[in-house]
């Protein structure tokens, strides 16, 4: 079965570090997503990216971050300058009918 | 906005017994889709159901069913005959059918205990 693969696993950064958390859609799904969860928290919705482009996103993305499709099949994650705020789990998520969830990357920022 | 809301932050079961979610949400759409995701210790997020808002019967997927009141707008799971793997946190999440993105909202979350 086709599955939302994420990488890093784990990833460690100092504050003030750009981090790129990195994800493979499954291959004919048509919009991606990040989503953010902080430990203990609810599932929040970061970005969804369509057609080259994003198409949504939150307050929560602000100009620390940035998505990019650099190659046709993975899709990429920035947070340019971290803060201690930003460790949480980032997941990567695709949608043909329903939203698929890769594994999540962990990020620590000390 | 849509939001999403789970009143119970933690629920326990006896195993083989059955445990049961509550979820509300609040919506001005008539079209929708709601969802229950099992986020075991793992932390990866497995769908468990899914509901279209059209539809009138109630999703079922083995021992997971869901009781979907659309004019009272809840979305309550049960889980029957619960077994130690079903132990986890689980979240309900609402997705518009309108919005271009069609993003995920979720519930704050239910963490199921099941005891042996």
């Amino acid at each position: 079965e086709p599955e939302v693969t994420q990488t890093p696993s784990h990833q460690v950064t100092q504050m003030g570090q750009e981090v790129i958390l990195r994800c493979v859609p499954i291959s004919n799904h048509l919009y991606f997503y990040w989503y953010r969860q902080i430990l203990g928290q609810k599932v929040e919705f970061l970005v969804s990216f369509y057609n080259n482009e994003i198409s949504e996103k939150s307050e929560i993305f602000d100009d620390q971050f940035s998505v990019e499709r650099p190659d046709g099949s993975n899709f990429t994650l920035k947070i340019r300058s971290t803060k201690l705020e930003d460790s949480a789990m980032y997941f990567c998520a695709s949608i043909l009918y329903t939203q698929y969830f890769g594994p999540g990357t962990r990020l620590t920022v000390l | 906005a849509q939001t999403v809301t789970q009143s119970q932050p933690e629920m326990s079961v006896q195993e083989a017994e059955t445990v049961t979610l509550s979820c509300t949400y609040d919506t001005s759409e008539s079209d929708y889709y709601l969802f229950w995701y099992k986020q075991p210790p793992s932390r990866q997020m497995i769908l468990v159901i899914r509901q279209e808002a059209y539809k009138q019967q109630n999703a079922t997927e083995n021992r997971f069913s869901v009781n979907f009141q659309k004019a009272a707008k809840s979305f309550s799971l049960k889980i029957s005959d619960s077994q130690l793997g079903d132990a986890a946190m689980y979240f309900c999440a609402y997705r518009s059918t309108l919005a271009a993105g069609n993003k995920l909202t979720f519930g704050g979350g239910t963490r199921v205990l099941v005891k042996p």
